[in-house]
């Protein structure tokens, strides 16, 4: 069975500094995909950012990376130059393959992040 | 480009009593999905459809949920009747799998009380 395992039920960065979500994945599926969301307390899921299993290259969007660690099963997501508005949960999730070839997602239980000025 | 639309986005309501919410999602998209997302979890999908047919619905409570994805647009959860379980944030989202890796984005939600 496909698992998405988040560690860290809260984190606390400073303002302007960087912070590091962790997530580990279990699957047995060779073609798969992680997505971070963010969900501010507006409870709105905002797409961050995706990596697929066979990209060579770690995913970046903007202030956002994913540190894709294969071996290890991990896909920790940086936040670099943390900004006030960053304060959300925070969820990783795994792409599981459908019917149709469509996808659906198994979501972690989340990384609560409060940046303080 | 508009996003995923849901209404309302919050609902009270007494157990026993019927609610219903509706999606609708970014033009385009072929697959609509719901999900469940109780006070401290991640959501978890309760249904999917791909155009107006249902791809997966293994883990919706038939006995008292049901969705419809009329004409392969809008589409509508009923929880007939609910329960003090249901209480939770109703999230709709759609994707293609022609774009953007099939990522799914999602509407605002609805939050739903059931006293």
């Amino acid at each position: 069975a496909q698992k998405i395992t988040q560690t860290q039920p809260g984190m606390f960065v400073q303002e302007k500094e960087a912070v590091t979500l962790d997530c580990t994945y279990d699957t047995s599926d060779p073609s798969y995909g992680l997505f971070w969301y963010k969900q501010p307390s507006s409870g709105e899921m905002i797409f961050l950012i995706y990596q697929g299993s066979y990209d060579q290259q770690n995913a970046t969007e903007g202030r956002y990376s994913l540190n894709f660690q294969k071996a290890r099963k991990s896909a920790n997501l940086v936040i670099s130059a943390s900004q006030l508005g960053d304060s959300a949960m925070y969820f990783c999730a795994m792409r599981e393959r459908g019917f149709y070839n469509t996808d659906k997602l198994i979501f972690g239980t989340g990384t609560r992040l409060q940046v303080f000025p | 480009e508009a996003g995923v639309a849901q209404s309302p986005r919050y609902k009270i309501i007494e157990k026993r009593q019927s609610v219903a919410f509706w999606c609708n999602p970014i033009s385009g998209h072929a697959t609509l999905y719901w999900y469940q997302q109780i006070l401290g979890q991640g959501p978890k999908l309760l249904i999917q459809f791909q155009n107006n047919g249902v791809v997966d619905d293994s883990q919706l409570p038939k006995d008292r949920f049901s969705a419809e994805r009329l004409k392969g647009v809008d589409s509508t959860l009923k929880i007939q009747p609910a329960k003090l379980e249901d209480s939770a944030v109703y999230l709709c989202a759609s994707s293609s799998p022609k774009q953007d890796a099939d990522t799914q984005y999602f509407g605002p939600g609805t939050r739903l009380t059931v006293l």
